[in-house]
């Protein structure tokens, strides 16, 4: 069974860094791009970033450009995502999900996704 | 970027009734669109993919369908585990974007 399991949210302080994980099983993670999207309170889904199967390719949303990085360890079947500048309109919760193909194309889509980590941006 | 207008943004309903939501593109994605499902405190679900092709495991109950740039998402007999919030996702070009999701709520 695939299953992705995020840690490491919690409440940071305006300007400060976080570092997300996703674990992965079930699958050869390295085989499949991985993406990271966010629902901040009350608002709708809304794609962050994406990184292909070898990590040769990255995509961000143009508000986190500069901010956040996106990185994978194929041997440890792990995702991340360095949090960095953080505002408070980053709070959010923020899911892990396995793309379609290996790398990040189109025709794709969003399957399984994991059960979310809370990101609190807050003073 | 290319924007993903559903609507209603909300709607209330029987069970039993049959459910039609809808998705717009700003342009031409072809056929890369997805509908997901979202609940409250759980992980997203994919639906359909590629507008018209049903998930392994999803009820069949879910159908989707495509016009042009218009895309829909029907429920023929709304089911309790059904109320939810279900999302459109264009896959043609990066950023991938969502619709503002549809809540089903009970009527």
């Amino acid at each position: 069974e695939v299953q992705l399991l995020e840690s490491g949210g919690g409440l940071v302080q305006p300007g400060g860094s976080l570092r997300l994980s996703c674990a992965a099983s079930g699958f050869t993670f390295s085989s499949y791009a991985m993406s990271w999207v966010r629902q901040a309170p009350g608002k709708g889904l809304e794609w962050v970033t994406s990184i292909s199967g070898n990590a040769g390719s990255t995509y961000y949303a143009d508000f986190v450009k500069g901010r956040f990085t996106i990185s994978r360890d194929n041997s440890k079947n792990t995702l991340y995502l360095q949090m960095n500048s953080l505002r408070a309109e980053d709070t959010a919760v923020f899911y892990c999900a396995k793309d379609r193909y290996r790398t990040v194309s189109p025709g794709g889509w969003f399957d399984p996704w994991g059960q979310g980590t809370l990101v609190t941006v807050s003073s | 970027d290319i924007q993903m207008t559903q609507s209603p943004s909300s709607l209330s309903a029987s069970v039993g009734d049959r459910v039609t939501i809808t998705c717009r593109a700003s342009q031409s994605i072809s056929s890369s669109l997805n509908w997901y499902q979202h609940k409250p405190g759980k992980a997203p679900k994919l639906l359909i993919y590629a507008a018209s092709t049903l998930q392994g495991g999803v009820p069949s109950r879910f159908s989707g369908s495509e016009s042009g740039t218009d895309f829909s998402l029907t429920i023929s007999s709304l089911q309790p585990e059904d109320f939810a919030t279900y999302y459109c996702q264009q896959s043609y070009s990066t950023p991938w974007t969502f619709g503002q999701g549809t809540k089903v709520e009970i009527k």
